[in-house]
């Protein structure tokens, strides 16, 4: 069984970077999958940030591509998420998901999911 | 910009009654390969989303047979046959033809 989990801290600073990691249990991030992350935020409900694959391409969201970088690191089956200048608007639950699939991918599964607030 | 519509935003079911959730994109979804390119996930209370249907049609492994997806192109709809106590929770379709993917508002589905 396949499952994801996020960790990070839940506060970050307005203008500072949020970074969260995902492990991956039960799968390889070396396998065909992409592996993303959305967040999820009253204001904006849910918002695909980015992904990435076993070979380090990575696809971002045009409204968000100029402060995000994800990256993985095969040696701890994990990826990883780096938002910077965050602002308020960046508060949400971000949540990492393995895309699956075949002629497309799609979320499956789901890790639980981390708060993070932007606030001084 | 791509938007994704669902209606309606909530619904009140009575146990055992059916259910339906339309989802509607301002593009097209289906690939030239012949596929379209829609997904529907549950949010139930207190849970990250799950993924309920692919391709539009197309359950995923553990999803129970009373769910059903439909449709073609921009308009595609969710059914449940006889909605159960657990299956309450907020609906979401998604579009993963064009980039960035997207998201519909939700639709929150509860018991009467």
């Amino acid at each position: 069984q396949v499952q994801l989990q996020e960790s990070g801290p839940g506060l970050v600073k307005p203008s500072g970077t949020l970074s969260l990691t995902c492990a991956i249990s039960g799968d390889s991030i070396n396998s065909t999958n992409w592996w993303s992350w959305v967040r999820q935020s009253p204001g904006k409900g849910l918002e695909w940030i980015g992904q990435i694959n076993r070979g380090g391409s990575t696809i971002y969201n045009p409204s968000l591509r100029s402060r995000v970088t994800i990256s993985i690191d095969k040696s701890k089956n994990h990826f990883s998420l780096e938002l910077t200048s965050v602002t308020a608007a960046d508060t949400a639950v971000y949540y990492c998901a393995r895309l699956s699939g075949g002629y497309y991918y799609w979320f499956d599964p789901w890790g639980q999911g981390t708060l993070v607030t932007v606030s001084s | 910009d791509l938007v994704m519509t669902q209606s309606p935003l909530s619904l009140s079911v009575t146990p055992g009654e059916p259910a339906s959730i339309s989802c509607r994109s301002s593009q097209s979804l289906l690939h030239n390969n012949g596929y379209n390119y829609l997904d529907w996930y549950l949010q139930k209370p207190g849970q990250s989303p799950q993924l309920l249907i692919y391709m539009g049609s197309n359950r995923a492994s553990g999803v129970p047979d009373r769910f059903s997806g439909s449709g073609s192109g921009t308009d595609f709809t969710l059914k449940i046959t006889r909605v159960e106590a657990e299956d309450v929770g907020i609906y979401y379709c998604m579009q993963a033809l064009h980039t960035p993917r997207s998201f519909g508002p939700g639709t929150t589905v509860d018991i009467k």
